[in-house]
């Protein structure tokens, strides 16, 4: 059984609509987790890193939350836009770069 | 900074032949990852190096796959004969810290 579950796992939505994606994870020690988006034919790119004392961060339209008590977190897109099309990657580190990755949430958005 | 460099970005091959993909870390960094995507199994870790030494290699499928960083801005990984289930998007990542740097991906197909 993977260390970190995605869902959903695929998703589709209306351009300016929110979204929720969830990642719940197993692994542990917990040293931070961290979400990744990729572009269709490109590598990952950050968009958030938390460790275990930060429950929300931002990156602008994004913002991440993680409850480590219940090991989940949360990725929240506001006003989709096109450009946010892409699959969004959870990976949970456990330290000394130990690092689990999650299968992914494949995100359309449609205008 | 150009970020990671990989090369080539694509290569297709006939099964038996050997396979050379290449990553230009970013300077400055002291850890090296790489890593095989496909869309059965995602995203996964086959060895990364810290100071250009073999950390961990346990996620190298077997011994026809083979890595080496002879210098902390060169890395190569080696598939020696090359089979149709290598067929994947190999990314090699970089990093100083936490925060991982994922190159473009060389996408591989073995005929």
């Amino acid at each position: 059984k993977n260390q970190v579950e995605q869902s959903p796992q695929s998703l589709i939505i209306l351009e300016g609509k929110n979204c929720t994606l969830q990642c719940n994870y197993t692994v542990s020690p917990f040293s931070n987790l961290r979400w990744y988006k990729q572009d269709t034919g490109r590598g990952p790119v950050s968009l958030t890193i938390m460790t275990f004392s930060e429950n929300t961060k931002s990156n602008g339209r994004y913002t991440a939350t993680l409850d480590a008590d219940t090991k989940q977190s949360s990725l929240h897109i506001t006003a989709s836009q096109l450009s946010d099309s892409a699959s969004y990657i959870c990976v949970v580190s456990a330290g000394n770069n130990d690092m689990r990755f999650g299968a992914g949430t494949r995100l359309t958005v449609k205008p | 900074d150009a970020g990671v460099i990989q090369s080539p970005r694509h290569e297709v091959t006939e099964m038996g032949q050997e396979v050379t993909l290449r990553c230009k870390p970013i300077s400055g960094h002291n850890s090296l990852f790489w890593y095989r995507q496909t869309m059965m199994r995602g995203l996964e870790l086959l060895i990364y190096f810290n100071n250009n030494v073999p950390i961990d290699d346990s996620g190298m499928p077997e011994d026809r796959f083979s890595a080496k960083m002879p210098n902390a801005s060169f890395s190569t990984l080696k598939i020696q004969p090359s089979e149709p289930r290598d067929s994947a998007v190999y990314f090699c990542a970089s990093a100083m810290g936490w925060e991982l740097f994922f190159g473009e991906g060389s996408r591989l197909t073995v005929l």
